[in-house]
């Protein structure tokens, strides 16, 4: 099985920041990775595919990068809506999720 | 509009079972693979199951493999997950999720409000 490995697990951080989040798998994935964000007592929603296509009506703040087994989501300025917390997951074998990185205020 | 609405979560003792319920509407469920994904309170999200169109084929995570079984019934548009020998650490919220292609990639893009699974004496 394949593992995900985010970094940090949390982050504190401003309005208007800009936040930076790692993603690496245990083996190669290819771009076979997709990026949600996670609101108290809600589903999640998806922000990113494909390691960097951006999922529709999701703001252009938010970007994706990487490929193989190194991955980033960067937020280019933090919102007040973007505090939640950030999942990894990649979709190259049975799916798995990162452990999460919560996004919190500063 | 597209929705999915689980049922069935309680309370149940250790080594107990629970039939977990997924009622899709505004889709066709026929034409897609669908998913349990879980979340323990305070924890991250875990991938549970998978099963395809027709429910010919199943995949499990090793935590739940021989203990849950994933079934659907596309003619009542209704994706199931039998939880046997429920153990203290399937506490969770449980997610039925509906993946999306695009292109060579899939996501989840559908997503229940999820039902709470409480295993304890």
């Amino acid at each position: 099985d394949i593992q995900m490995t985010q970094s940090p697990s949390s982050l504190s951080a401003s309005v208007g920041d800009r936040v930076t989040i790692t993603c690496r798998a245990s083996e190669t994935i290819s771009f076979f990775l997709n990026w949600y964000h996670q609101k108290p007592g809600k589903a999640p929603k998806l922000l990113i595919y494909g390691a960097s296509s951006l999922q529709s009506g999701v703001p252009s703040r938010f970007t994706g990068s990487g490929f193989g087994t190194d991955f980033t989501l960067t937020i280019s300025s933090l919102q007040p809506e973007d505090f939640a917390t950030y999942y990894c997951q990649q979709t190259y074998s049975t799916p798995s999720f990162g452990g999460g990185t919560k996004v919190e205020i500063k | 509009e597209v929705q999915l609405v689980e049922s069935g979560g309680g309370l149940v003792q250790p080594g107990g079972s629970l039939r977990l319920s997924c009622a899709a509407s505004g889709f066709t469920l026929s034409n897609h693979w669908m998913h349990w994904v879980r979340q323990a309170p305070g924890k991250g999200l875990v991938w549970v199951s998978g099963i395809n169109t027709d429910g010919s084929s199943t995949i499990y995570a090793d935590s739940v493999k021989g203990r849950f079984t994933i079934s659907r019934d596309n003619a009542k548009n209704t994706l199931y997950l039998q939880m046997n020998t429920l153990r203290g650490e399937d506490t969770a919220v449980y997610y039925c999720t509906r993946p999306w292609n695009f292109g060579n990639y899939w996501y989840f893009d559908v997503w229940g409000r999820g039902t709470l699974v409480t295993v304890s004496s």
